[in-house]
């Protein structure tokens, strides 16, 4: 059965970085394109970052130099370090498995962040 | 990397059709045949509806159907049920490995 479970979330300070990880099981990571997608409280959907399988990235124009994508082959994991955060990164942020079709089949449950002083 | 344009709400009795819209770009819509459909149930996650226009994944029940022309992408939920009430959001390709999603339309059974 394919899972995704986020953690690493929580309450940081304007500026402060933290770390999501996003553990998989039922498929390999790394055979697989994986996306960040976020929400912010009572907003839409926004799409953050992706991680292709031959190792391309990319950001959305809002988190680009800020946020940096990566995996572990080993722990079978996806990751997003977040730096020089603000108030407008809070977001339940989930991490989701891309198709070829450019879709997105599995979601996590997601893990809330929230920037605040 | 504009949002795609959703109807804010959606409404209808249950058993009518309700059709949602999603207006975009040629650019991201109106360039790819990679426009997807998710489902988000309060506190939940999203859940894949439609993929690649208009294909729908296994289990999804078939009164949820997709279209597009041009710029624009549709879902039409045939058959409105109670547990159809959930907000839906559009997704697109917009090329150079960026993705977009739609604003969110909230459909209500009355």
């Amino acid at each position: 059965e394919v899972q995704l479970v986020e953690s690493g979330g929580g309450l940081i300070q304007p500026g402060g970085s933290l770390r999501l990880s996003c553990a998989a099981s039922g498929f390999t990571v790394s055979s697989n394109y994986m996306s960040w997608v976020r929400q912010a409280p009572g907003k839409g959907l926004e799409w953050v970052s992706v991680f292709y399988t031959g190792g391309t990235m990319n950001y959305a124009d809002s988190v680009k130099g800020r946020f940096t994508i990566s995996r572990d082959n080993s722990k079978n994991t996806l990751y997003l370090q977040m730096s020089s955060l603000r108030a407008e990164d809070t977001a339940v942020y989930y991490c989701a498995r891309g198709r070829p079709g450019h879709y997105y089949d599995y979601w996590g449950q997601g893990t809330l962040v929230t920037v605040s002083s | 990397q504009s949002a795609l344009t959703q109807p804010p709400s959606a409404s209808g009795s249950p058993g009518q059709s309700v059709t949602i819209s999603c207006t975009g770009t040629s650019s991201d819509i109106g360039g790819y045949n990679y426009v997807s459909w998710y489902q988000q149930h309060p506190g939940k996650a999203p859940k894949l509806m439609i993929y690649e226009v208009s294909k729908r994944p296994s289990g999804v029940p078939d009164r949820f159907s997709g279209s597009k022309s041009g710029n624009t992408a549709s879902l039409t939920v045939s058959g409105l049920q109670a547990e159809d009430e959930a907000d839906y959001y559009c997704s697109s390709y917009a090329g150079s490995n960026n993705y977009v999603f739609g604003t969110g339309t909230k459909v209500t059974a009355l």
